[in-house]
């Protein structure tokens, strides 16, 4: 079964770190892009981070440049996110996505995982 | 950054009729391969959103062919043909031709 899971997330501090972690399951996860979408209480969607398939290549949001960071291991079928100097507004239920594979055509975020919530207070 | 801009945030339809849900973006999603790179993407409520279109006009595997696609350059629409309450949720455009990639803000699709 293809899908994603996301994990690690919960009530921290403002100022303080959380890693959250995405596994995949039921298809070649080292040749896919892995993006980070988040949703503040009922705001819309606002995408945050993506890491290309080997890793070599992020990109961030403005709003989270500098604080998060985004990271893969292809061995494990897992992506994370790294999240320092959390404030208030990152509260947020996060969902990591599946992107394109290079090598294939392209089809948008396919594949979504339920998301992991983050309260910072 | 490309600002993406969804012209309403509220859409009422009657059951079996037509509805039009626009996106503009601030510059051209156009790509040298001849791509635009704006999707589509539906979640509904108490859901993690859904791929129903990408690249401006190619529905998703599993979508139903009462959605559709359109658009060029800046300005892009997605219209359901019949609508049914299944489809109720928040309709979001989202531009991947650079990083970052950026969403519209949204559009509610509510049945009367």
């Amino acid at each position: 079964q293809v899908q994603l899971v996301e994990s690690g997330g919960g009530a921290v501090q403002p100022g303080r770190s959380l890693r959250l972690s995405c596994t995949a399951s039921g298809f070649s996860f080292s040749t896919h892009a892995i993006h980070w979408v988040r949703q503040a209480p009922g705001k819309g969607l606002e995408w945050v981070a993506v890491v290309w398939f080997d890793g070599n290549n992020k990109f961030y949001a403005e709003s989270v440049k500098g604080r998060f960071t985004v990271s893969r291991d292809n061995s494990a079928n897992t992506a994370y996110l790294q999240m320092n100097s959390l404030r208030a507004e990152d509260t947020a239920v996060y969902y990591c996505a599946r992107g394109p594979n290079p090598w294939s055509n392209y089809y948008g975020m396919d594949i979504w995982g339920l998301g992991t919530t983050v309260t910072v207070s | 950054d490309i600002v993406m801009t969804q012209s309403a945030l509220s859409l009422p339809v009657t059951p079996g009729e037509p509805a039009t849900i626009s996106c503009r973006s601030s510059q051209s999603l156009l790509h040298s391969n001849g791509n635009h790179y704006l999707d589509w993407y539906l979640q509904k409520p108490g859901q993690s959103p859904q791929v129903l279109m990408y690249l401006g006009s190619n529905r998703a595997s599993g979508v139903p062919d009462r959605f559709s696609g359109n658009g060029s350059g800046t300005d892009f629409t997605l219209r359901i043909s019949r609508v049914e309450a299944e489809d109720v949720g928040v309709y979001y455009c989202l531009q991947s031709l650079e990083s970052p990639n950026t969403f519209g803000q949204g559009t509610r699709l509510e049945i009367k």
